[in-house]
């Protein structure tokens, strides 16, 4: 089945270490998105891509950078993470189109920082 | 811009109880509706969309209307199961490839 695919399910860092989320998809969709999701709370954009044109929302802070070598992948990077930084992290993507029809997610990774 | 307010929750019912979880919106322009579906420790599935006024999403037995003139997309389920515990969340369109989400309704379901 085509699918949203992040690795890893939990991923555990120092405070302060980089660590890398990944994200795949067989859809073939053209956009894909991070977002962050804390305990009981809605999910909030961080960034994201249109093919290969990168936008980042106003408020993501600079600590989190993202990479798409190809359409298939995308990552995300915490440069410095912080215990505010432990959350659910999903990666989604949506298909090209004039609007945003659906956005199909994947199971989530989260992030502990100890 | 364009955002959701969700009904607050917990909500918790019995097998077999209906389910209504109401969602209002504000929105400039005529923005696409979507009840999205977290099972614990899981990603978000889309659970139902609408994309114009009076339209009807429906999907497992759960039903929404777009409701332009009550600015409403409200979640509703004449019978729910055990097996419908999660956390809904309400979502609608901003700009052109952007999601706001509420802030989500977390119901639990007892047999």
């Amino acid at each position: 089945d085509a699918m949203v695919i992040q690795n890893p399910r939990y991923q555990v860092t120092q405070f302060g270490k980089p660590v890398t989320l990944s994200c795949s998809q067989t859809l073939n969709h053209n956009v894909m998105y991070w977002y962050q999701q804390k305990s009981s709370q809605a999910p909030k954009l961080l960034f994201h891509y249109y093919d290969k044109d990168f936008n980042n929302e106003a408020d993501t802070p600079d600590n989190f950078q993202s990479r798409r070598p190809n359409t298939s992948f995308c990552f995300l990077d915490i440069r410095s993470p912080g215990l505010g930084d432990a959350a659910m992290y999903l990666c989604a993507t949506s298909p090209k189109g004039g609007l945003v029809t659906e956005a199909f997610f994947g199971q989530g990774t989260r992030l502990t920082v100890v | 811009g364009n955002s959701v307010t969700q009904m607050e929750g917990p909500v918790t019912l019995s097998e077999e109880a209906f389910l209504t979880i109401n969602c209002t919106y504000t929105a400039t322009g005529y923005p696409s509706l979507f009840w999205y579906v977290q099972y614990p420790g899981e990603g978000l599935q889309l659970l139902l969309k609408a994309t114009k006024a009076d339209d009807k999403g429906s999907n497992k037995g759960f039903e929404a209307t777009y409701r332009k003139e009550t600015t409403s997309f409200h979640l509703e389920k004449g019978s729910v199961q055990v097996s419908d515990s999660a956390v809904y969340f309400c979502a609608l369109t901003r700009g052109v490839y952007k999601l706001s989400f509420g802030a989500g309704t977390t119901v639990t379901v007892r047999a």
